[in-house]
């Protein structure tokens, strides 16, 4: 199975900041890459698919960008409702397998 | 609107099976391809199994292969994961989701999850 290694693995920033969160992939799987927030007690929530596109309904805030093998996801200025863990999941070939997840903290 | 309901958890002693099921509603589930994903409390999550939305094709996680089934029925608009050979591992919330593709048949994600069903695997 392809193996994601995502980091930081938590991550305490400041409303305003600009984060950004990496995923690599162990092979080459394209673009097939999506993110997922999410919030204690909640199910996840597709954020970015297929490396770049923003899910509708996302703010725009929120963007994905892809170099080789490496992902990364980027929120410009991280607003209170933005403070959750992000997850990203490979989906190049089955098993689809997922990061170990950032938790994003309040500084 | 579009909804996911998982039910079908609760408590099992290692060794045995539990079966849970997924109501679909707001959207054609026969033509989706539907997925389970698990999270361990207090861990990440954990891609489980996928089907086709004609049932035809399935795919699992290592973790699950052999013990674990997917199945569908889209007259009933249901989705199901048959749990046997249950490990204390297995204790998860589980979760289901739709398969999402653009208008270009590109895959784009999970894009709908239900609220997931808890199962605890214990003596």
């Amino acid at each position: 199975a392809i193996q994601m290694t995502q980091s930081p693995s938590s991550l305490s920033a400041s409303v305003g900041d600009r984060v950004t969160i990496t995923c690599r992939a162990s092979v080459d799987i394209g673009n097939d890459l999506g993110w997922y927030q999410q919030k204690p007690g909640k199910a996840p929530k597709l954020l970015i698919y297929a490396a770049s596109n923003l899910q509708s309904g996302v703010p725009s805030r929120f963007s994905g960008s892809a170099s080789g093998t490496d992902f990364t996801l980027t929120i410009s200025s991280l607003q209170p409702e933005d403070f959750a863990s992000y997850y990203c999941l490979q989906d190049y070939n089955y098993p689809h397998t997922f990061g170990q997840g950032t938790r994003l903290e309040i500084k | 609107e579009v909804q996911l309901l998982e039910s079908g958890g609760g408590l099992v002693q290692p060794g045995g099976s539990l079966r849970l099921s997924c109501a679909a509603s707001g959207f054609t589930f026969s033509s989706s391809a539907m997925t389970w994903v698990r999270q361990v409390p207090g861990k990440g999550l954990e891609w489980v199994s996928v089907i086709s939305d004609s049932g035809g094709s399935t795919y699992y996680a290592d973790s699950v292969k052999g013990r674990f089934t997917i199945s569908r029925d889209n007259p009933k608009n249901t989705l199901y994961l048959q749990m046997n050979s249950l490990r204390a591992e297995d204790t998860a919330a589980y979760y289901c989701a739709k398969d999402s593709y653009t208008t270009s048949s590109r895959y784009s994600g999970l894009d709908v999850w239900g609220l997931g069903t808890t199962v605890t695997v214990s003596s």
